[in-house]
């Protein structure tokens, strides 16, 4: 069972240059989360989305656009990467509210 | 603001004995709560939750605590094994953060197996 799927796994940019962060879940799960997870501190929410076509700011936003134009796919965006986003992010996906997340295996991240 | 805390960065246990994972969370309107184990190089998985109308859980070899009243989560894995060792997190759900359905992560504990 795939569950939640995130593509590239490591990737090294520049700072200023762009990408896009890929999730899938095959779940059918109505709700898809975006976070970082930095040394020494817990996984920190930036968006999430609560259904297709919907998205919401979390708690550091700052830097980052996401879209969920399909129920299955979720995807973070950086428009210029900064220094300061190096991090690993983690997608993860739940039925509902207060329902168990499931987490990807995560994207490293390096911005020189 | 309020977030998910942890009492001990690091615990060591013995092999075959019992663990106990403490946490301590400062937002009394939480109505959800959720243990997560890491291995180094992966995502969070899922171990056990609690709502908050719940004082106690079980699961296979783990059981979670919620004590409402002293704000205190704890996770107990029984007949601890090498295989346990990872990271655990606790994590939060507090409802009126702007309806966000995203968890507040406490920053782990990482459990050590001795042989």
């Amino acid at each position: 069972n795939a569950g939640v799927t995130q593509t590239p796994k490591f990737r090294v940019l520049k700072t200023g240059q762009s990408m896009t962060l890929l999730c899938a879940q095959d779940m059918n799960h109505e709700y898809m989360y975006w976070y970082r997870q930095d040394p020494g501190m817990g996984l920190r929410l930036i968006h999430y989305s609560v259904g297709e076509g919907t998205t919401a700011k979390g708690e550091v936003p700052d830097g980052y656009n996401v879209s969920r134009l399909k129920k299955q796919n979720f995807l973070l965006g950086l428009e210029s990467a900064a220094p300061s986003q190096t991090s690993v992010y983690f997608c993860a996906s739940s039925n509902s509210k207060n329902q168990p997340q499931h987490f990807g295996d995560g994207t490293r991240l390096s911005i020189l | 603001g309020e977030s998910v805390g942890l009492h001990l960065p690091t615990l060591s246990v013995q092999e075959g004995d019992n663990s106990i994972i403490n946490c301590a969370y400062s937002n009394s309107a939480s109505d959800y709560f959720i243990w997560y184990k890491q291995e180094s190089g992966k995502g969070p998985q899922f171990i056990i939750d609690i709502r908050s109308n719940m004082d106690k859980r079980q699961g296979q070899r783990v059981t979670v605590l919620l004590n409402k009243t002293v704000k205190h989560l704890s996770l107990q894995i029984a007949a601890t094994q090498p295989g346990d060792s990872a990271v655990y997190f606790c994590a939060e759900n507090i409802p009126y953060r702007g309806g966000a359905d995203g968890l507040t992560f406490g920053k782990g504990t990482h459990l050590i197996i001795q042989p």
